[in-house]
């Protein structure tokens, strides 16, 4: 089955700069990859997603890359702000199976 | 506006009890899932369902059954609960064409005791 790798565990950037996290996925049938941004004490919500026909996606401060080849993708968060503190959460999902596969979260510090 | 709702934000039990963890969506979403999440290990699936009456294992399904008999309702249930399966526990529906964004619930948090 699809296995999410998610990287680091842990970030912490100073307030205006910029936030990359990085997962892999394991199954080239994987064609959905959404990213999911979880307040503290609150739910997981949806924040971007990509599909794997698209290399790239972009929503004001927050973008996606999708490199099928390697495997991988990226979320990029540019002007950091103190409301950016969360935990992030990849996942994957292939299109015969509607389950959605999480990576195990990067809990992000934006420091003042 | 999809709501996912959960029977309770916090439930205690004791070592042995039968436990139901209820979810209930307004949208009617084919697909429901239940996830544990515990610290450093992200979000687990446990069981989900494409239909009423049908159910898959996920990753984590052992300790653990779930009943779907109508399409909004999904249950979680703890045949016989341990320690080991104190955590927090989230509900998610998503519609039935593939990539539709999943919505969760806002969990409940199970100790046992």
């Amino acid at each position: 089955g699809e296995n999410v790798e998610q990287h680091p565990s842990t970030l912490s950037v100073q307030e205006g700069d910029s936030a990359v996290i990085k997962c892999t996925y394991s199954d080239s049938a994987s064609n959905y990859f959404p990213w999911y941004k979880q307040e503290l004490g609150k739910r997981p919500q949806l924040i971007i997603d990509i599909r794997s026909n698209v290399g790239e996606k972009k929503d004001q401060r927050i973008a996606v890359t999708l490199n099928k080849t390697a495997k991988h993708f990226s979320l990029h968060i540019t002007e950091t702000q103190p409301e950016d503190s969360a935990v992030y959460f990849c996942a994957a999902s292939m299109s015969r199976d509607d389950k959605i596969i999480f990576g195990k979260g990067t809990r992000l510090h934006i420091l003042p | 506006d999809v709501k996912v709702t959960q029977s309770s934000r916090y439930l205690v039990k004791r070592t042995g009890e039968k436990v139901f963890l209820e979810c209930v969506q307004d949208m009617d979403h084919e697909n429901m899932f239940w996830y544990r999440q515990d610290p450093g290990l992200g979000l687990r699936l446990i069981y989900f369902s494409y239909d009423v009456k049908m159910k898959e294992k996920g990753d984590i399904p052992e300790g653990y059954s779930v009943s779907r008999e109508k399409k909004e309702r999904f249950s979680l249930i703890l045949e016989s609960a341990s320690t080991n399966q104190t955590s927090m526990y989230l509900c998610a529906s998503r519609g039935d064409t593939g990539g539709d964004e999943q919505f969760f619930g806002p969990g409940t948090r199970l100790t046992v005791l």
